[in-house]
């Protein structure tokens, strides 16, 4: 079974662009979530999506957004970028079948960085 | 408020001694779930052991073993007999039943272990 998927791996932005950032998840998981890594913050949850639905928000300003689409593919947005914004973003899918936490599996990240 | 400290940042050991890295977490709610995760230096987050809060058995996978002890909130993960491959940052990580929702994973801030040859 094919893992999860992030494009693009690489990325170089400069302050004030808006990037989008892309995940598929794992064939039959339908909840994606992303966080941000940074070696100052550490892994931090940025939102959740399940059957196209936000879910569940991270304490992130609005700049950050996301949707998911009915294939369960998610992109997410991050609007007049900032410096601070350079992070690893790791994407991450759950089977989510149930009322209860399943493991999430992530995926290789997008690697962003703002000049 | 939910938290989860790994008090260890950085540990060096040689290669087939055992080591443990430590998780205390914090919680108000009586459901929740505890993970392993293992970042080896490309980049990607490895699912290691998934626990709910009411099983406290120990588990052990090969060389690896998880001793999880609610009376002191802590779910420590030990590596018998530690190879160079095992060299990552190891994160714990914390989930409260949000009723089927499966984001917002509390994350330590990792223990890089370093095993030498």
């Amino acid at each position: 079974k094919a893992g999860v998927t992030q494009t693009p791996r690489y990325l170089i932005k400069t302050r004030g662009q808006q990037v989008t950032l892309s995940c598929s998840p794992i064939s039959g998981h339908r909840s994606v979530s992303w966080y941000q890594q940074t070696p100052g913050q550490g892994l931090q949850f940025l939102f959740e999506y399940f059957s196209e639905t936000q879910r569940n928000k991270g304490n992130f300003p609005g700049r950050f957004s996301g949707r998911q689409f009915s294939n369960s593919r998610s992109e997410m947005n991050v609007s007049t970028l900032e410096l601070g914004d350079s992070a690893l973003y790791l994407c991450a899918s759950s089977l989510a079948a149930g009322d209860f936490s399943y493991e999430q599996y992530f995926g290789p990240g997008t690697r962003l960085t703002v000049t | 408020a939910q938290k989860v400290t790994q008090a260890q940042t950085e540990i060096s050991v040689v290669e087939k001694e055992d080591v443990t890295l430590d998780c205390v977490y914090e919680t108000r709610d009586t459901t929740y779930y505890l993970f392993w995760y293992k970042q080896p230096p490309s980049g990607e987050l490895v699912f290691l052991i998934r626990r709910n809060s009411f099983d406290e058995q120990n588990e052990i996978s090969g060389r690896y073993s998880w001793n999880f002890q609610k009376s002191t909130s802590s779910f420590n993960f030990t590596i018998t007999a530690s190879q160079v491959v095992d060299s990552a940052v190891y994160f714990c990580a914390l989930s409260e039943d949000y009723g089927g929702s499966q984001g917002n994973l509390i994350f330590g801030k990792g223990t890089k272990l370093s095993v030498k040859p």
